[in-house]
């Protein structure tokens, strides 16, 4: 088991330019978050998921877009990126139990380094 | 929305002296609370976690306590050793539609002194 993958770990974009993170994982989970980690900080809900197509927005989801269209890849897309960005980006999923409501815990990826000059 | 505030932002104690991080939340709906231990430069660690029906938890040195009805719940960490020295997240989960909904507090940064 890999567990939870993400690549690229480190980016660097010019103001405007768009990318995918990409965010995989081995579990089978159902569930999967992208978050968002500035310097100092907490971390920050950008989109998540329930299952392949369905997402939905979190705290922060202003200039990224989410798909989810297998239960293995969570892809996290940036339009047109801006310096306020610059984030550690760490993409998590969870097992959804064969009773819900019933939480597990979350496994996160290794992070993404962006920034975004 | 849920709103999750943390406090102390930072907390020093002597090595063998417990830490207490309190946390408060808004949604009363949540119901279950995982905390996080991340080490820096590393991707976030769960260290205990506690569902909406239970008032504690403990696990060799790390108990968490919860109060639903005034939603904050804390977590104690005895005899404190320097490898606990990090940042504590804590969090609050509610099962959606969309999905399994986490909102973290800002962080408690916990210095233990040898």
């Amino acid at each position: 088991n890999a567990g939870v993958t993400q690549t690229p770990k480190f980016q660097v974009l010019k103001t405007g330019q768009s990318m995918t993170l990409q965010c995989a994982q081995d579990m089978n989970h159902e569930y999967m978050s992208w978050y968002r980690q500035d310097p100092g900080m907490g971390l920050r809900l950008i989109h998540y998921s329930v299952g392949a197509g369905i997402t939905d927005q979190g705290e922060v989801p202003n200039g990224y877009n989410v798909s989810r269209s297998t239960t293995e890849d969570f892809p996290l897309r940036l339009l047109s990126a801006a310096p306020s960005q610059t984030s550690v980006y760490f993409c998590a999923s969870s097992y959804s139990g064969d009773r819900a409501p019933i939480y597990y815990e979350q496994y996160f990826g290794p992070g993404t380094r962006l920034t975004v000059t | 929305g849920e709103n999750v505030e943390q406090h102390p932002s930072t907390l020093s104690v002597q090595e063998g002296d417990s830490a207490v991080i309190k946390c408060t939340y808004s949604d009363s709906a949540s119901n279950y609370f995982p905390w996080y231990k991340q080490e820096l430069g590393k991707r976030p660690q769960l260290i205990i976690d506690i569902r909406s029906n239970v008032g504690e938890k403990k696990d060799q040195r790390i108990a968490v306590t919860l109060n639903k009805t005034a939603k904050h719940f804390s977590l104690h960490i005895t005899e404190t050793q320097p490898e606990d020295s990090a940042v504590y997240f804590c969090a609050a989960s509610i099962l959606d539609t969309g999905g399994f909904k986490t909102i973290f507090g800002a962080g408690t940064r916990l210095f233990v002194k040898a």
